[in-house]
């Protein structure tokens, strides 16, 4: 199995620009889960999904952020527009069930936002 | 005031000596999960627990419910285990994440 692929591995962008990060859960897990971490705050829980449904959102820090899971294999997360502060790596993990017991990693999308 | 503290934040020691990461939590869990994550930024889920004690190869976890506390060990600890260890509990749909430990194991 290839694992939880997420991309880009690494992005660079403007502040005011759109990024977009992807991911690809490992195939049948029901759960999909962002993650961001940063220094100052560590691992945070941002949003996660349940067959493809959302099933809490509280994580995610404003309005900026969005997340969609249009079907099983492919989730996007959306920032738009982009502030230095949003600087992080980003996380995307699977799991066969909707309480992570048994969760897997992505490498992460490191994001850069100047 | 964090619902998950871990200790020690840091910790360097030699090879083959066994390690003690501590995690103690003040919610109630549904589980508690020790994440290991690689110098180059890659997260592992190394054990989920809800009770007693797991093991796997020289890893080691256990919990004590009623006191709301988890360690992480390692038995003859070698310089690939160098990294950062997360704890994280779940309760329901809600994560915590302590800030993890940074383990340095010297040659």
């Amino acid at each position: 199995d290839a694992g939880v692929i997420q991309s880009p591995r690494h992005e660079v962008t403007e502040m005011g620009q759109e990024v977009t990060l992807r991911c690809k859960p490992i195939s049948g897990h029901n759960s999909l889960f962002w993650y961001r971490q940063t220094m100052m705050r560590g691992l945070e829980l941002l949003i996660y999904f349940n067959n493809n449904v959302p099933i809490d959102d509280s994580g995610m820090p404003e309005d900026r952020f969005s997340a969609k899971m249009p079907n099983a294999s492919f989730s996007t997360l959306k920032i738009q527009p982009s502030e230095p502060r949003d600087s992080a790596v980003y996380f995307c993990a699977s799991s066969k069930d909707r309480f992570g017991n048994t969760i897997y990693f992505g490498e992460g999308s490191w994001l850069t936002v100047v | 005031k964090n619902e998950v503290e871990q200790s020690p934040q840091n910790l360097t020691a030699q090879e083959g000596e066994f390690i003690t990461i501590n995690c103690s939590y003040s919610v109630g869990i549904s589980a508690l999960h020790w994440l290991q994550q690689h110098p180059g930024g890659g997260i592992v889920s190394l054990f989920m627990l809800s009770s007693g004690k797991k093991k796997h190869g020289r890893l080691i976890a256990t919990i004590n419910i009623q006191e709301k506390h988890s360690s992480l060990h390692i038995t003859a600890s070698h310089p690939r285990d160098s990294a950062v260890y997360i704890c994280a509990v779940r309760l329901h749909n809600q994560f915590y994440f302590g800030t993890g430990t940074s383990l340095t194991v010297i040659p």
